[in-house]
């Protein structure tokens, strides 16, 4: 059971280029979290899928899309990278449909944008 | 609307001394409250959660918070701080109007242990 997974732990682009972020778990959650985190700030939500087949913007959308390819997948792209999108990115998923549901984190992907 | 402030965003203790680290939340409503924990170059891992059973919530590791409505408050704490203690950590409030449980995390905290 390895829980969330992120590919790839770190990468280096430069302004402009575009890429995808990918996620999975194996714990037949419902609902799955995109976050970037940067110092001072605490983890800000980008996008979440409550159910397959559904995505909403959270706090800070701009600059991203995302793709819930199937109850496993969630996947956040960077269509045009920006120097401001530098940043730790967190992919995390709950069982869903409980406020009180527990999250769990991926080990993050470390993106430099030069 | 709901937030959560942490107070302090670097706290230093010795070994074996009391953790304290403070949270405020503001809520509308009655809220569920979090503290994650993030070990460098790690994610965040739950510690404790608050869902209006127990004001008083023990957690992993010997750390507990207690809930007080009228203070608004969700300090952490743990009687003797251990080295392996040093790590971020984070106070949460859960936003219970959403279709998920989309949560809303403070600033963090800092935690050093000096020996």
């Amino acid at each position: 059971n390895a829980g969330v997974t992120q590919t790839p732990k770190f990468q280096v682009l430069k302004t402009g280029q575009s890429m995808t972020l990918q996620c999975a778990q194996d714990m037949n959650h419902n609902s799955m979290y995109w976050y970037r985190q940067d110092p001072g700030m605490g983890l800000r939500l980008i996008y979440y899928s409550a159910s397959e087949g559904t995505t909403d913007k959270g706090e800070v959308p701009n600059g991203y899309n995302v793709s819930r390819l199937n109850k496993r997948e969630f996947s956040l792209r960077l269509e045009s990278a920006a120097p401001s999108q530098t940043s730790v990115y967190f992919c995390a998923s709950t069982p869903g449909g409980s406020d009180t549901d527990t999250q769990y984190f991926g080990p993050g992907t470390r993106l430099t944008v030069l | 609307a709901q937030s959560v402030t942490q107070l302090g965003s670097h706290v230093s203790v010795s070994e074996g001394a009391l953790v304290l680290l403070r949270c405020n939340y503001s809520s509308s409503v009655p809220p569920y409250l979090f503290w994650y924990v993030q070990y460098p170059n790690q994610g965040l891992q739950l510690l404790l959660k608050y869902t209006s059973a127990a004001t008083l919530v023990k957690g992993i590791n010997g750390f507990e918070a207690e809930f007080k409505k009228s203070e608004t408050s969700f300090h952490l704490t743990k009687p003797s701080a251990h080295m392996s203690d040093a790590a971020e950590y984070f106070c949460a409030v859960s936003d219970r109007y959403s279709s998920a449980s989309k949560i809303i995390f403070g600033s963090g905290t800092r935690l050093s242990i000096r020996p």
